[in-house]
């Protein structure tokens, strides 16, 4: 089955600076791969999402980029703000027009710090 | 985004009880639910699909006959925690995914405890 793999565990930034975070995946056949931010004791809130017909996507100050032939993934959020500080989840899911079960990574703390 | 409700949002139960959990798509159909498990500090491992009007898919390891999952219409799935002990004490949480699409919109979860 699929396996996700994700780079930090936690990741400390200053104000105002660049946060990058990674996945990697292991089934060639995922093609959909949204981030979560989790604050704690709270639902996880989607952020952005990409498909596999898309190398890079961008909202603002978040921007995610695919590279399918490594099967890897990442998260860049810039001009960091301490209400940036949460628990990010990548996941990964092979939904082609039917509902796929998301499979995620371990998770990464940020602490952007003022 | 879609609103999905999952009740309750803590319990506390004696060893040994059943404790059943909803999760409710509110404003949209869900032929497909997802429950997960959190631990503190550690990412949502999934426990089972819910299809409705159909068994669950259980991930390996997650004991069926422990975890009771309903999906009876399109817009409820229950998730059932039979004779529950204390290592069962967890965050669960509940996604769902309108028809269609592939974001999925969780629950607010539930923080079960089993003393």
């Amino acid at each position: 089955g699929e396996n996700v793999e994700q780079h930090p565990s936690t990741l400390s930034v200053q104000e105002g600076d660049s946060a990058v975070i990674k996945c990697t995946y292991s089934d060639s056949a995922s093609n959909y791969f949204p981030w979560y931010k989790q604050e704690l004791g709270k639902r996880p809130q989607l952020i952005i999402d990409i498909r596999s017909n898309v190398g890079e996507k961008k909202d603002q100050r978040i921007a995610v980029t695919l590279n399918k032939t490594a099967k890897h993934f990442s998260l860049h959020i810039t001009e960091t703000q301490p209400e940036d500080s949460a628990v990010y989840f990548c996941a990964a899911s092979k939904a082609r027009g039917s509902q796929g079960n998301l499979i995620f990574g371990k998770g990464t703390k940020l602490s952007v710090k003022p | 985004g879609a609103v999905v409700s999952q009740h309750p949002s803590w319990v506390i139960c004696k060893s040994g009880t059943s404790v059943k959990i909803e999760c409710r798509s509110l404003d949209f159909q869900a032929t497909t639910m997802f429950w997960y498990r959190q631990f503190p500090k550690q990412s949502l491992m999934l426990m089972a699909t819910s299809n409705e009007g159909s068994k669950a898919t259980y991930e390996q390891g997650v004991e069926k006959d422990k975890f009771l999952i309903n999906h009876a219409s399109l817009t409820l799935s229950t998730l059932t925690v039979t004779s529950a002990h204390p290592e069962d004490s967890s965050f669960y949480i509940c996604s769902a995914v309108s028809g269609g699409a592939s974001e999925a919109f969780f629950g607010q979860g539930t923080r079960l405890t089993v003393v």
